[in-house]
């Protein structure tokens, strides 16, 4: 089976800098990669999909790039209410692997 | 409004057995995969299953397989989840999501049910 690995596993970022979470997988998948973020408490949500396109009334700071193994969720200008856990999952194929989630805070 | 309720959580022995149901209202439910996805208290996101638009195809994670059973009866907007030979281990948030139209990635997530498997 086909294993996420998301790095780093937690970060620290002042507002307004740039944040970048990557996410490997241990064979290709092209770009059947998603994003989920969730918030303290909620559901998770779906941010991204196809590896970079961005579902709707997702604010446009997120963006996603990436294909085969390597895959990075960049949020361009990092908000309050941003702060949240961030999963990477691959979709080819069953089993559908979620990777081990990027706590992301507000330093 | 899309909407996904989830029901059936609650606390079980091991080696017991529980169902889980989805009621999914504002799409049209036999267009659509459905999943099952997992949260253990503290722990990250675990798919679990998912099953095809018309029930005809489902696929497992290993750590579930030949335990659970996802299924749907189109007719009633249902999806289900049996879940038998419980362990500990399955101690978790059970959420119900939808599969976007042609992919297998959830654009939809219920609010979930808690099953708590303990002696």
């Amino acid at each position: 089976d086909i294993q996420m690995t998301q790095s780093p596993s937690s970060l620290s970022a002042s507002v307004g800098d740039r944040v970048t979470i990557t996410c490997r997988a241990s064979q290709g998948i092209s770009n059947y990669l998603a994003w989920y973020q969730q918030k303290p408490g909620k559901v998770p949500k779906l941010l991204i999909y196809t590896a970079s396109t961005l579902q709707s009334g997702v604010p446009s700071r997120f963006s996603g790039s990436g294909s085969g193994t390597d895959f990075t969720l960049t949020i361009s200008s990092l908000q309050p209410e941003d702060v949240a856990t961030y999963y990477c999952q691959k979709y080819n194929s069953a089993p559908l692997t979620f990777g081990g989630g990027t706590k992301v805070e507000i330093k | 409004e899309v909407q996904l309720v989830e029901s059936g959580g609650v606390v079980v022995q091991p080696g017991g057995s529980l169902r889980l149901s989805c009621a999914a209202s504002g799409f049209t439910f036999d267009d659509y995969t459905m999943h099952w996805v997992r949260q253990a208290p503290g722990k990250g996101l675990e798919w679990v299953a998912l099953i095809n638009w018309d029930g005809s195809s489902t696929y497992y994670a290993d750590s579930v397989k030949g335990r659970f059973t996802i299924s749907r009866v189109n007719i009633k907007n249902s999806l289900y989840l049996q879940m038998n030979s419980l362990r500990t281990e399955d101690t978790a948030f059970y959420y119900c999501a939808k599969g976007s139209f042609a992919y297998y990635y959830m654009d939809v997530w219920g609010k979930g049910t808690t099953v708590t498997v303990s002696s």
